[in-house]
């Protein structure tokens, strides 16, 4: 089945304790990237990949890091979480970054920051 | 960052009532307009993308049209189903690779 999984689906954490989101695709997409949901806001995106070894900054990058070894993976780290990163996190892919492509999109990470 | 309206912000219809929303963006450097469907405790999935002034979409009941020279996109629900209730989410591609999406119309169908 073609699918976009994330792990935790749920996490509370302590201020300052390193964490990894994990996003995996099975798709074979090129492009796969991070957002964030708060409410009364939309979705944000926070990182995004073109492709192995390129990362950009989407519009609220601060605090988090990325990285893509792998086509399939795409791991969202936060080093040293805040509070203000208590959010909804989805991770999506989609084929390219063209503007004909879906993105597919993972199940959600709901992550607390005490 | 950009400015991507969407239209009522909530909206309650009761079935079988046909119904639109409105989502606004910059009509300068357009690439595409994607539309989402975004149920309670699940992932937005797509419905359409849009990339055609003119273009105009349609998957069942529900259809989308695109004006990219004034800035907006219409979804329109033809006889809402309570299964249709959802939060309807619009995304505008200004570049090859962002994504900025509004904050989505809530829709609540009832029976």
């Amino acid at each position: 089945e073609a699918q976009v999984t994330q792990n935790p689906r749920y996490l509370i954490t302590v201020t300052g304790k390193k964490l990894t989101v994990t996003c995996s695709q099975n798709m074979n997409h090129e492009y796969m990237s991070w957002y964030r949901q708060d409410p009364g806001l939309g979705l944000r995106q926070i990182y995004y990949s073109m492709n192995v070894e390129v990362t950009d900054k989407g519009d609220v990058p601060e605090g988090y890091k990325v990285s893509r070894k792998e086509k399939r993976n795409f791991p969202l780290i936060l080093e040293s979480p805040s509070p203000n990163q208590t959010s909804l996190y989805f991770c999506a892919s989609s084929f390219a970054g063209g503007s004909t492509d879906t993105q597919y999109f993972g199940p959600g990470t709901r992550l607390t920051v005490l | 960052i950009l400015n991507v309206e969407q239209s009522p912000q909530s909206l309650h219809v009761q079935e079988g009532d046909s119904t639109n929303f409105t989502c606004s963006f910059p009509s300068s450097n357009f690439y595409a307009l994607h539309w989402y469907r975004w149920e309670t405790a699940k992932s937005p999935e797509a419905l359409f993308v849009m990339t055609l002034n003119g273009d105009e979409k349609k998957k069942g009941r529900i259809s989308a049209t695109l004006n990219t020279k004034e800035g907006y996109s219409y979804l329109y629900i033809k006889g809402s189903q309570p299964e249709d209730s959802a939060t309807y989410l619009c995304a505008f591609l200004s570049g090859y690779s962002t994504l900025t999406f509004g904050k989505g119309t809530m829709l609540l169908v009832s029976p």
